[in-house]
């Protein structure tokens, strides 16, 4: 009973650097969602996928890529890190938008 | 633009000493509001939803309560293991955004 699941959960970038923080949920979700945490400023979205196939902006997109690559599975992608994008690193999913989030545990992201 | 504002930003209270936080929000029209706690290294977990306006949800000592323009989370009579951050998000007619407030955090001192 996995529920949503991110991977990694620690990971240290140089500056310049690309990574793929990757969500999986076993849920039969339709929509998923990325946010970052930093202190003081409670989740801010990043992007979101209302369905398998489609992708939309939230608050904070400029520095991120997504892939929605199936109805599983939603990846955030940094193309090149900067520091300012050191953060920690929420995926979730919802069944329908009114309902609740199920969230991963995290990704904590330093970047150097 | 949908803006979600949580009060106070952090909160010490007393063992037993009740209390409230405050969540008000600005969206284009609601479909629903959602409360979280959130341990640290932890994802939020989901307390309540609400719907509609004079709508009330309860769970051991939480309260939740929504009006037209903002939500409360009544603590009453609070333990130290009720210490943890607590979110509210809304869901928003006409897209599929999750909006979240920036959070309070709750310490309960025995």
């Amino acid at each position: 009973n996995a529920g949503v699941t991110q991977t990694p959960k620690f990971q240290v970038l140089k500056t310049g650097q690309s990574m793929t923080l990757q969500c999986a949920q076993d849920m039969n979700h339709n929509s998923m969602y990325w946010y970052r945490q930093d202190p003081g400023m409670g989740l801010r979205l990043i992007y979101y996928s209302a369905s398998e196939g489609t992708t939309d902006k939230g608050e904070v997109p400029n520095g991120y890529n997504v892939s929605r690559l199936n109805k599983r599975e939603f990846s955030l992608r940094l193309e090149s890190a900067a520091p300012s994008q050191t953060s920690v690193y929420f995926c979730a999913s919802l069944g329908a938008v009114n309902t609740e989030a199920f969230f991963g545990q995290g990704t904590r992201l330093t970047v150097v | 633009e949908d803006q979600v504002t949580q009060s106070p930003e952090a909160l010490r209270l007393q063992e037993g000493e009740s209390s409230s936080l405050n969540c008000s929000y600005t969206v284009s029209g609601l479909r629903g509001l959602f409360w979280y706690r959130q341990d640290p290294g932890k994802g939020p977990e989901f307390l309540f939803t609400l719907y509609s306006a004079g709508e009330e949800k309860e769970k051991e000592r939480l309260k939740a309560t929504l009006t037209k323009k903002e939500s409360f989370l009544h603590i009453t009579a609070p333990k130290p293991e009720d210490s943890a951050t607590y979110l509210c998000a809304v869901s928003t007619s006409g897209t599929y955004k999750y909006i979240f407030g920036t959070g309070t955090r709750l310490k309960v001192l025995a």
